[in-house]
């Protein structure tokens, strides 16, 4: 099946700075990957829509200069959140899905930490 | 934009007993609807899927039903064991935004 890979893991940063999250599709190509964000024992917020080769398109309330979002190739969508805060500790998850299906193939996520 | 609610929040049940959880969508475009398990900290798994023009699917011990007119989709595990203890998500795909969105998560006890 499909794998999408997504490193790091996990991260702890200071206060202010900033952290780049990585998502790869390993063995399909995708123009369309999508960020969600999830805090403790909530849901998964749909962050942004990720478009290869094209601007990223966010959600209402999602800041675009703060999530930094770049989709350089096929297989490549990054996030990077800027001047991190205490409150952007979050799991960050990342998805893709091939071209003409639904289903959504999901990164393991980024447990973010800000100190 | 899209919208889903799903109940309840939490479920305990007895193991062996049937749970059953419940969504609803507000796009009457979703043509979608996977059900994902998590476990905590990890990626969701998608458990089982229906699309729109299917009002229901089977895979052993795990069905949903679908009914497109109340807008209205449900999960329902039965001979349930503790290792069905998870949180489940419901959610609904639109084409014509290529959205999947979440319902709000059902934390589910399988008591032994």
């Amino acid at each position: 099946g499909a794998v999408v890979s997504q490193h790091p893991s996990w991260v702890i940063c200071k206060s202010g700075t900033s952290v780049k999250i990585e998502c790869r599709s390993l063995d399909f190509q995708a123009t369309t990957m999508f960020w969600y964000r999830q805090f403790p024992k909530q849901s998964l917020m749909l962050m942004a829509t990720s478009n290869e080769g094209s601007k990223a398109t966010y959600e209402q309330g999602v800041e675009k200069d703060k999530f930094l979002i770049n989709h350089a190739s096929l297989t490549l969508s990054t996030l990077t959140v800027t001047s991190a805060h205490p409150e952007d500790s979050s799991f960050y998850i990342c998805s893709a899905r091939i071209s003409g299906r639904e289903k959504l193939f999901f990164g393991s996520g980024t447990q973010l930490s800000v100190l | 934009g899209e919208n889903v609610e799903q109940h309840p929040s939490t479920l305990s049940v007895q193991e062996g007993d049937s749970a059953v959880i419940k969504c609803t969508y507000s796009d009457s475009a979703s043509n979608y609807f996977p059900w994902y398990k998590q476990e905590l900290g990890k990626r969701p798994q998608l458990i089982i899927d229906i699309r729109s023009n299917v009002g229901e699917k089977k895979d052993q011990r795990i069905a949903v039903t679908l009914n497109k007119t109340a807008k209205h989709f449900s999960l329902h595990i039965t001979e349930t064991q503790p290792e069905d203890s998870a949180v489940y998500f419901c959610a609904a795909h639109t084409s014509n935004t290529g959205k999947l969105i979440f319902g709000q998560g059902t934390t589910l006890q399988v008591k032994p």
